[in-house]
């Protein structure tokens, strides 16, 4: 299995426009985890999904940030419009819940830049 | 409410010496723990995890971590430190979910820096 895989790895944009960050689950797994990294904040989880379904999205910052799962494997993180303290880097992680919970296995993380 | 604090935002150990990051936390619930790390520029890693069996969890690459209720203590070890374990390590507490997963929060985390 390819693991997680997000994209695009680097982004550089300008602030106010739309920023799509993209990621792709491990074949099989059914919850999805959204992060930010910063040097301020550390790890924040911004919102989850299970079965396509968004469990908690407390940690979303503001309106201006919204995820989605199209399907069963994919999901897209996007912020229109972008500022730049949206600058950070973002993983999606993927899990198989159930009975027994696992472990939630991370992507490589897109780096955003946000001039 | 759940938080862990990771007591050393920066730890330096020669090679072959031991390793010991220190982690507390804090659960209303019987927490589960985890240990994950993070190379430069890459995604996190699962190092080990804590879910009320043993107290004395081994991990991948020699690491192994000791659950102590009564310090309400999770802290990361290691024998001999190698080169390759320059990173950065994070202790993160679980709240399970209704729906069999878990929710993490994580610690500021640790830069562990090898000196040759």
């Amino acid at each position: 299995d390819a693991g997680v895989i997000q994209s695009p790895r680097h982004e550089v944009t300008e602030m106010g426009q739309e920023v799509t960050l993209r990621c792709k689950l491990i074949s099989g797994h059914n919850s999805l985890f959204w992060y930010r990294q910063t040097m301020m904040r550390g790890l924040e989880l911004l919102i989850y999904f299970n079965n396509n379904v968004p469990i908690d999205d407390s940690g979303m910052p503001e309106d201006r940030f919204s995820a989605k799962m199209p399907n069963a494997s994919f999901s897209t993180l996007k912020i229109q419009p972008s500022e730049p303290r949206d600058s950070a880097v973002y993983f999606c992680a993927s899990s198989l819940a159930g009975p027994i919970s696992t472990e939630q296995f991370f992507g490589p993380g897109t780096r955003l830049t946000v001039l | 409410a759940q938080s862990v604090t990771q007591l050393d935002s920066h730890v330096s150990v020669s090679e072959g010496t031991p390793v010991l990051l220190r982690c507390n936390y804090s659960s209303s619930y019987s927490p589960s723990l985890f240990w994950y790390v993070q190379h430069p520029n890459k995604g996190l890693q699962l190092l080990l995890k804590y879910t009320s069996a043993a107290t004395l969890v081994k991990g991948i690459n020699g690491f192994e971590a000791e659950f102590k209720k009564s310090e309400t203590s999770f802290h990361l070890t290691k024998p001999s430190a190698h080169m390759s374990d320059a990173a950065e390590y994070f202790c993160v507490v679980s709240l399970p979910s209704n729906f069999g997963n878990e929710k993490l929060t994580f610690g500021t985390g640790t830069r562990l820096t090898i000196i040759p």
